[in-house]
């Protein structure tokens, strides 16, 4: 089975600085996906990135870059600039492989953008 | 507009009566899927269906029913709940399988007394 690890409970950043919330993920499987969504407070998932195993580059959208590190079976989450309203828990998920319809979800992030 | 839609949102009912959760999408998506979420444990696949008439078992399916019948509605049927299915549930859809962003409906929190 595949299995996600966000090893970092909470995280504290400064307004307007960068952030990464680091995530690894053991899978045998070459292919495969990963993405990042948000939970802020209220409650709803929100889609921030996504990356495919074969994809050649690192994915972006707007401030959110996903470092993937396929070697070290990492894919890391870099927010530049984090605002006030990035506070929330973030998710790291794998899905397919071999298990083609699962998504299996990490423990999860809670960010703290402090002003 | 674009959504999954869940009902109820909020339920409290008590062990072994039967209750259902219902998931529906207006976008044409073939992927469905249901999760629970529990603090500490992120969230969990209960079950997913890749398009109509084809379910699968996902991690944690043991006391959890689904069926769909029809592309649009993915129902998640607790036959005789238990306490520790308390938990916050969401549904959630895509386009075509895991590969694709999944749409998350707004979640239902359901605690059995």
């Amino acid at each position: 089975a595949q299995k996600i690890t966000q090893t970092q409970p909470g995280m504290f950043v400064q307004e307007k600085e960068a952030v990464t919330l680091d995530c690894t993920y053991d899978t045998s499987d070459p292919s495969y996906g990963l993405f990042w969504y948000k939970q802020p407070s209220s409650g709803e998932m929100i889609f921030l990135i996504y990356q495919g195993s074969y994809d050649q580059q690192n994915a972006t959208e707007g401030r959110y870059s996903l470092n993937f590190q396929k070697a070290r079976k990492s894919a890391n989450l870099v927010i530049s600039a984090s605002q006030l309203g990035d506070s929330a828990m973030y998710f790291c998920i794998n899905a397919g492989g071999t298990s083609y319809g699962k998504l299996t979800f990490g423990q999860g992030t809670i960010l703290t953008v402090h002003p | 507009e674009a959504q999954v839609t869940q009902n109820p949102r909020y339920l409290i009912t008590v062990t072994g009566k039967k209750l259902t959760v219902t998931c529906s999408q207006n976008m044409n998506h073939e992927y469905m899927s249901w999760y629970r979420q529990d603090p500490g444990l992120g969230l969990r696949q209960i079950y997913y269906s890749m398009n109509v008439e084809v379910t699968d078992k996902g991690d944690v399916p043991e006391g959890y029913k689904v069926s769909r019948k029809e592309k649009r509605n993915f129902p998640l049927i607790l036959e005789s709940p238990s306490p520790n299915q308390t938990s916050l549930y969401f549904c959630a859809s895509s386009f075509n399988g895991v590969y694709n962003e999944q749409f998350f409906g707004p979640g239902t929190r359901l605690t059995v007394l």
